[in-house]
C-alpha cells in the first residue's frame, strides 16, 4: 500500500514568516512530486511540480526533494493570510498514466496577520 | 478554454436514490479520475479510466459505478448502495503519455437528505 504521510496541522505561522511544510512518502520508486493548495469548498490547484533532487524555487515557494529520505518539502517565504488554505503532497510515478497520484491527507496553513 | 466540468455544484440524495455526478473535459485528456473528499481529509480515489470503454476500481469504490462511453465525459453513479456518500466529490484529468498534472473540475457536493 503506497502511502504518503502530512502533519495535518494547522501549522500557524505569523504574517512575513516562513512557513514549512513536510511530507514523506512509502514507494522508494515514485518519480513525481506535486504540492497543490486547496481552499475551503473549492477544486486543488497546482503550486510546485518536482521531479529531481534538491530545491526548485518558483516566486515565494521552494519545493525540496530528498529521494534517499523519501522526503519532500514545501517552503512558502513571506508568508500572507492569503496563503492560509490547506496544502496537499501527491507523489506519482514518471510517464506512468497507468498509476494514479497518491495524495497525503493535507496539512492545513493558518497565517496570522 | 480549456477545462473541466463538473455538474451540478450541490447535489441531495435521498435514502435509496442512485444519483449521477457529471464531468466533462475538452483538454483531449485520456486519463480521468474521480475523487472524494471527506471534511479533513485528503483525496481518496474511487476509479479511474486510463481509455475509453476502460475503467479500474480505486481504494474506495464500493457502492459507485462508473462508465466512459466518450474521451471527454467520465460520469459518476453514487448507489444506494453507498450508505455515506456525504462528502465533496472532484473530478480530475491528466495527459497520460506525459505525467503531467492532474486538471481538477470545481467539485460536486453531496448530500443526503
Amino acid at each position: 500500500q503506497k502511502e504518503v504521510e502530512q502533519n495535518s496541522g494547522p501549522l500557524s505561522v505569523p504574517e512575513g514568516a516562513i512557513a514549512s511544510l513536510n511530507c514523506t512518502y512509502s514507494d522508494r520508486v515514485s518519480q513525481s512530486f506535486f504540492w497543490y493548495r486547496q481552499y475551503s469548498g473549492k477544486s486543488p490547484e497546482l503550486i510546485m511540480s518536482i521531479y529531481s533532487n534538491g530545491d526548485k524555487e518558483d516566486g515565494r515557494f521552494t519545493a525540496q526533494l530528498n529521494k534517499a529520505s523519501q522526503y519532500v518539502s514545501l517552503l512558502i517565504r513571506d508568508s500572507q493570510p492569503s496563503d492560509s488554505a490547506t496544502y496537499l503532497c501527491a507523489v506519482g510515478l514518471i510517464y506512468s498514466g497507468n498509476t494514479p497520484l497518491v495524495f497525503g491527507k493535507g496539512t492545513r496553513l493558518s497565517v496570522i496577520a | 478554454d480549456g477545462g473541466i466540468t463538473q455538474s451540478p455544484k450541490y447535489l441531495f440524495r435521498k435514502e435509496g436514490q442512485n444519483v449521477t455526478l457529471s464531468c466533462e473535459q475538452n483538454l483531449n485528456h485520456d486519463a480521468m479520475y474521480w475523487y472524494r473528499q471527506d471534511p479533513g481529509q485528503g483525496l481518496r480515489l474511487i476509479y479511474y479510466s486510463q481509455i475509453v470503454n476502460d475503467f479500474q476500481k480505486g481504494d474506495i469504490a464500493e457502492g459507485y459505478s462508473v462508465s466512459r462511453e466518450k474521451k471527454e465525459s467520465f460520469p459518476l453513479t453514487v448507489t444506494s448502495a453507498q450508505k455515506n456518500p456525504t462528502a465533496f466529490y472532484l473530478c480530475a484529468s491528466r495527459d497520460r503519455a506525459t505525467n503531467e498534472k492532474l486538471f481538477f473540475g470545481s467539485g460536486t457536493q453531496l448530500s443526503v437528505l
